[in-house]
Order: C-alpha cells, then sequence, then structure tokens
C-alpha cells in the first residue's frame, strides 16, 4: 500500500517571499504521479501541479514548482513570491499507474498562511 | 466545460436517518470518486465507480454505500447516521483509470448529524 507523508501541519510565509512544503510518498511502484492540490478556505479543491515520476525534470506551473527526488521518494512544492491567494491547505497526492484502478492517496494537508 | 456539481451543498440530519448525495462529473468523465473530509482525519477515500461499477473501496464500514448511473453521474448514501459521519464530503471527477490521471473535484456536500 502506498503512503503519502506532509510533516508539517501549518506554515506561514510574508507576502511575496518563497516558501517549501514537503512531501515524502512510500511506494514499491515504479511509475506513478504526484499531484499537489490546493484547498482554498471554503472553497474547491484544484489541482497545483502534477508530477510523472518517468521525468527526470521538475515540473512547473507559473510560480509553483516542484522538486521531484525519486530516490528519496521526495516531492516538494516551492511557491515563488507567495500572494495572498496561495492561503490555503495544500495536499499532497500519489497514484499509482501500474494497470486497474488506482486510487489516488493524499497526505493529511499543510495549512498554509500568507502574512501581509 | 462545466466543472464538478454535487448536491446538496450543505445537508442537516439526525442521528438513525439515512442520506443520499448527488454528483455530477465533467462531460466526458466516467471515473467518480468519493471522499470524505474532517479535520481530524483528512481526506479518506469512500470508493471510486467506472462504468457503473464499484472499482475500488476504502476502509469504510458497509452504511456507506454508492452507484453510479449510466451517465456516469453517482451518488452515494449512508444509512444509520453517527455523529462520527459528519464530515466534508467531495466528489472527484477524471477521465477513467488511464492518464491523464489527475482528479478534478466538486465544491463538497457538508453533511452535519445532530
Amino acid at each position: 500500500a502506498q503512503t503519502v507523508t506532509q510533516s508539517q501541519p501549518e506554515m506561514s510565509v510574508q507576502e511575496a517571499e518563497t516558501v517549501t512544503l514537503s512531501c515524502t510518498y512510500d511506494t514499491s511502484e515504479s511509475n506513478y504521479y504526484l499531484f499537489w492540490y490546493k484547498q482554498p478556505p471554503s472553497r474547491q479543491m484544484i489541482l497545483v501541479i502534477r508530477q510523472e515520476a518517468y521525468k527526470q525534470q521538475n515540473a512547473t506551473e507559473n510560480r509553483f514548482s516542484v522538486n521531484f527526488q525519486k530516490a528519496a521518494k521526495s516531492f516538494s512544492l516551492k511557491i515563488s513570491d507567495s500572494q495572498l491567494g496561495d492561503t490555503a491547505m495544500y495536499f499532497c497526492a500519489f497514484t499509482g499507474v501500474s494497470g486497474g484502478y488506482q486510487k489516488v492517496t493524499f497526505g493529511t494537508g499543510t495549512k498554509l498562511q500568507v502574512i501581509p | 466545460k462545466a466543472g464538478v456539481t454535487q448536491t446538496p451543498r450543505y445537508l442537516i440530519k439526525t442521528r438513525g436517518q439515512q442520506v443520499t448525495l448527488s454528483c455530477s462529473p465533467i462531460s466526458g468523465h466516467r471515473s467518480v470518486s468519493w471522499y470524505q473530509q474532517t479535520p481530524g482525519q483528512g481526506l479518506q477515500f469512500l470508493f471510486e465507480y467506472f462504468s457503473e461499477t464499484q472499482r475500488n473501496k476504502g476502509n469504510f464500514p458497509g452504511r456507506f454505500s454508492g452507484r453510479q448511473f449510466s451517465n456516469s453521474r453517482s451518488e452515494m448514501n449512508v444509512s444509520t447516521l453517527e455523529l462520527g459521519d459528519s464530515a466534508l464530503y467531495l466528489c472527484a471527477s477524471r477521465e477513467g483509470p488511464g492518464s491523464p490521471y489527475e482528479q478534478y473535484f466538486g465544491p463538497g456536500t457538508r453533511l452535519t448529524v445532530t
């Protein structure tokens, strides 16, 4: 079974600064996908970024980038130039792709507060 | 494209009652998953449906059940409600078991059991 661990329950960052959220996972699969989802207060959960395990290049989406270390099973999210709208719960998630109907496993989340 | 919709958005029920929640996926998405979100347990996977068949199931008692219709819309049912069932129930859709694998979430149904 896969597990996803987010060791930082809460974090804060000053507006315009950079923050990194940590995520580690455990799996025996060789091919899989990793995701970061964002859930703003009382709002819908949305996909921030995804990384395919077979790709060595780290994914980037505007101010959001990941540091994917496959050997270490680490998948951290870096938010640059933090904005007030980045205040949210952030969930790291994993899904295997070895065939069949692989369920998505989520971490417990990191609550990020951006301070003006 | 319209996003994932869930109805109702808020619900208050009494212990012992049953409840049915509805989810309409994004057009073209054939897979629907359900999650229970609570402050203490985080996001817990309930089940996933694809082509009207349950494909995956989480560790929840049999009081939690679901189904999917031919138009991919899904319902989940909770019978004999308990106080601990109070939670935000999220529905997520994706195209299917193949790539792409990301899920798209609905706004959730906030269930309060009194």
